[in-house]
């Protein structure tokens, strides 16, 4: 199956700092999604993005398919943003990376 | 009020014991999927229907099986032959092979 790689694991940011978070695949994929899980497990659509930029608030995503990566940036760091970050690629089914813990400090 | 439902949000089972989690939406999505997630890590599929009355085995299915008897239903029962059922479980669901959408989930703990 597709393997997919994020990184860094575990990102700790000063509130108001920017980050760019990276996923990796092995194969060519028809989408590729971005997820927030919150602290009670919550699983929230973030970007649906096959290629090119997206931009939602201070979030925006950019999936360069024919290199085989996504990229997710956060500006302006708050508080909130804490939790995991998961990038899924599409096929039939999702497969998912191990997730990118970023922990926001006020 | 669109979305996907679970319940129960946590559940206890004795060892040995079947236990059933539910999964309802009413996106009229046809495609419906269920996930585990153990601490640390990424989601796995267990099981997906894209079709009423049709569903696939996925990358874990062992100890587990479902029915899909209504389009905005898909119940997952765990058995007694899950030798480590301990986990949150994820429903998901999509029109066709589009973008997932995920329910609350359900943790459960064997006793």
């Amino acid at each position: 199956g597709i393997q997919v790689e994020q990184s860094p694991p575990d990102l700790i940011l000063q509130e108001g700092a920017n980050s760019t978070l990276r996923c990796n695949f092995s194969d060519s994929v028809n989408n590729l999604q971005w997820f927030h899980q919150n602290p009670w497990g919550q699983l929230i659509n973030l970007f649906y993005i096959p290629s090119g930029t997206k931009q939602n608030g201070r979030l925006s995503a950019t999936t360069v398919a024919t290199e085989r990566y996504s990229l997710l940036y956060i500006s302006s760091s708050q508080t909130t943003d804490s939790g995991v970050y998961f990038c899924a690629v599409v096929d039939y089914k999702l497969s998912f990376g191990a997730g990118t813990t970023v922990t926001v400090r006020a | 009020d669109g979305g996907i439902t679970q319940s129960p949000k946590y559940l206890f089972r004795k060892e040995g014991q079947n236990v059933t989690l539910s999964c309802e939406q009413n996106l009229n999505h046809d495609a419906m999927y269920w996930y585990r997630q153990d601490p640390g890590q990424g989601l796995r599929l267990i099981y997906y229907s894209q079709i009423v009355n049709d569903f696939q085995k996925g990358d874990i299915a062992e100890g587990y099986s479902v029915s899909r008897e209504k389009k905005e239903s898909f119940p997952l029962t765990v058995t007694s032959a899950q030798k480590n059922p301990t986990a949150f479980y994820l429903c998901a669901s999509s029109m066709g092979g589009n973008e997932q959408f995920f329910g609350p989930g359900t943790r459960l703990t064997v006793l």
